[in-house]
């Protein structure tokens, strides 16, 4: 089983920072993975795929990039709403997650 | 409009054994996967598995393999998931996904289904 690795657990900054969240693979992955963003009580929101394609509807304020075993999330200048835990995600051969970086408010 | 919707909360004694259900609609249920993935209080998402509605194929999480069954009914557009064995550590809310609209990836989730197991 792939066991993906997120850091920082958790990263506190201020509204208008840019936030650089980490995700490395114990294999590497070609460019099959995901990031998702979760608020408390609400279930996971798909952010990027396929490593750097945005979602449909997600800001450009979010992009993705990496590939084979390390990947980075980066929120560009964050916005209120952006405080949550992300977590990427890889679909290779079967599914899992990593154990999330929580962004919190400075 | 695509929807997922998951049955109500659940509460179940130790060793005993809980399915949900997760009903769609707007989309063609047997075309895509549906998956499930489990949260506890306070921690990550574990994907548990997953099933073709077309043929009833099913994957697993080796976690999940021994005490996890998936299933669905293509005449209800409906997916299941039944834990056997329960315990206390599988105190958790529980979701549906489907892979339909991102190629393998999750965009459309069910509401979760909170399942707490207590003596």
């Amino acid at each position: 089983e792939i066991v993906l690795t997120q850091s920082p657990a958790t990263l506190s900054l201020s509204p208008g920072e840019r936030a650089t969240l980490s995700c490395r693979a114990s294999q590497s992955l070609g460019s099959y993975l995901a990031w998702y963003q979760q608020k408390p009580g609400q279930a996971p929101r798909l952010l990027i795929y396929d490593a750097s394609s945005r979602a449909t509807g997600i800001p450009a304020r979010f992009s993705g990039s990496g590939s084979g075993t390390d990947f980075t999330l980066t929120i560009s200048s964050l916005e209120p709403e952006d405080f949550a835990i992300y977590y990427c995600q890889q679909r290779s051969p079967l599914f899992t997650f990593g154990p999330g970086t929580k962004v919190d408010i400075k | 409009e695509v929807h997922l919707v998951q049955s109500g909360a659940e509460v179940k004694k130790p060793g005993a054994t809980v399915k949900i259900s997760c009903k769609v609609s707007g989309y063609t249920f047997i075309n895509y996967y549906m998956n499930w993935v489990r949260q506890a209080p306070g921690k990550g998402l574990e994907w548990m598995g997953r099933i073709d509605p077309e043929n009833g194929e099913t994957q697993y999480s080796e976690k999940f393999q021994a005490r996890v069954t998936i299933t669905a009914d293509t005449s209800k557009d409906t997916a299941y998931l039944e834990v056997s064995s329960l315990r206390s550590e599988d105190t958790a809310v529980h979701y549906c996904t489907t892979d339909y609209g991102s190629g393998s990836y999750y965009v459309y989730w069910g509401q979760g289904t909170l399942v707490t197991v207590s003596s």
